[in-house]
């Protein structure tokens, strides 16, 4: 399968600041899928990426693919304590994740 | 209301005692999964599904059955299971490759 990294593992920001995580291949990637996990809860979709350079935003969230396809971000911009959670890219038809990014809010 | 529907939510069970973890989907789509979730090593893939009699192992089948024998249904089997089984385990939905949909978890302690 497509096995992506993910930097950092944990993340501890204090509110108002900004929040990146970054996920990587080796290889090209086919789409990229980004998913939110609150503590105690499920993974939740965020949004798929396909095309090269592609960058979409929500909100305060913006997620990009890079050129050659072999990288991702997310970006979260002022950090609210509604962000805390895992942030977890996921790649390839049986969708295989990255270990995730833990954040961390402070007020 | 599309779902997928997990049970039970958490169990604890011996050593070698047979289980099977059920994962039902409304939403009619082929592609399911099964992952475990362990402090630090992110979702790995147990197994999943491309639709109905086809399944395949991901990248930590060993200890795991699954069926596939109606569109719906994703059973996750433990036929002897052993502590190091001792998991949250997630089932997840998608319509080839798309938006995944997650069950609630079932978190497994075995003893």
């Amino acid at each position: 399968g497509q096995q992506v990294m993910q930097i950092p593992q944990y993340q501890h920001v204090q509110e108002g600041e900004d929040f990146t995580t970054y996920c990587n291949s080796s290889t090209t990637l086919s789409n990229i899928q980004w998913y939110k996990q609150r503590p105690g809860g499920h993974p939740v979709f965020l949004i798929q990426l396909v095309k090269s350079g592609e960058v979409k935003k929500q909100k305060r969230l913006t997620f990009q693919f890079g050129e050659a396809k072999k990288n991702s971000s997310l970006h979260i911009t002022a950090t609210q304590t509604t962000d805390v959670g895992t942030y977890f890219c996921a790649s390839g038809y049986a969708l295989n994740f990255g270990k995730g990014t833990s954040l961390l809010v402070t007020p | 209301e599309a779902q997928v529907t997990q049970n039970p939510r958490y169990l604890i069970t011996v050593t070698g005692k047979k289980l099977t973890v059920t994962c039902s989907q409304n939403m009619n789509h082929e592609y399911m999964s099964w992952y475990r979730q362990d402090p630090g090593l992110g979702l790995r893939q147990i197994y999943y599904s491309m639709n109905v009699e086809v399944t395949d192992k991901g990248d930590v089948p060993e200890g795991y059955k699954v069926s596939r024998k109606e569109k719906r249904n994703f059973p996750l089997i433990l036929e002897s299971p052993s502590p190091n089984q001792t998991s949250l385990y997630f089932c997840a939905s998608s319509y080839r490759g798309a938006e995944a949909f997650f069950g609630q978890g079932t978190r497994l302690t075995v003893v």
